[in-house]
């Protein structure tokens, strides 16, 4: 149980196009999710929490009008990167927390990330 | 969010036990410890969390110190596939984020 499903896993796109990533909760509700970005040799950054329904908390340094985050149902959340350039290219991860974990400290589901690359 | 200090990297051979440090002195009465560990170009994987008592399960076991100031992840028989970056995660009960560390690189070798 608890899969997250994160599509797609690789996409290329031209400079000052946008880019679209979907996260899904495929046999659970997620109340929320969770964005990371990830650089080479890197640890995980978190970018965003989005919580159903309502607007995304964008960590501090990072531009919400570049990524957009949609959570519109408990089980699917949505990464868009608007006007990619180049130096956006990263693994992009999302994580679902499970709707019964509250409080007790577990029900962190990650997805298998997405790796963007700007040419 | 409370901070953690592991080890940049570890070594061990197949078969053997491991065991991988963790401290975050200044832990509150409401963190929880989560560890995790990330496979290359994978997104991070549930490993064991807990609060105050030690844990096991099929994965791992989780060693809590009495002050709670430290952990340690041990791994009872290393294999190949647990050659990943581990990291240590304290959360906040009252807060839903995972803030990542920089982890512990194990090298396995066999």
């Amino acid at each position: 149980g608890a899969v997250v499903s994160q599509h797609p896993s690789r996409v290329i796109c031209k400079s000052g196009t946008s880019v679209k990533i979907e996260c899904r909760s495929l046999d659970f509700q997620a109340t929320t999710m969770f964005w990371y970005r990830q650089f080479p040799k890197q640890s995980l950054m978190l970018m965003a929490t989005s919580n159903e329904g309502s607007k995304a908390t964008y960590e501090q340094g990072v531009e919400k009008d570049k990524f957009l985050i949609n959570h519109a149902s408990l089980t699917l959340s949505t990464l868009t990167v608007t006007s990619a350039h180049p130096e956006d290219s990263s693994f992009y991860i999302c994580s679902a927390r499970d709707i019964e974990g509250t409080g007790r400290g577990y029900g962190y589901t990650f997805g298998s990330g997405t790796r963007l690359t700007v040419v | 969010d409370a901070k953690t200090t592991q080890p940049n990297s570890m070594e061990s051979n197949e078969e053997e036990p491991v065991h991988l440090p963790c401290n975050h002195s200044t832990i509150s009465g409401t963190d929880y410890i989560h560890w995790y560990r990330q496979l290359p170009s994978q997104g991070p994987e549930y490993v064991i969390h807990g609060l105050t008592s030690n844990v096991n399960n099929r994965m791992a076991s989780l060693a809590i110190a009495e002050d709670r100031k430290s952990s340690t992840l041990i791994l009872h028989r290393a294999t190949l596939r647990d050659a990943a970056v581990y990291y240590c995660i304290l959360r906040d009960g009252g807060f839903q984020k995972l803030v990542f560390g920089t982890g512990t690189r194990l090298l396995v070798s066999p």
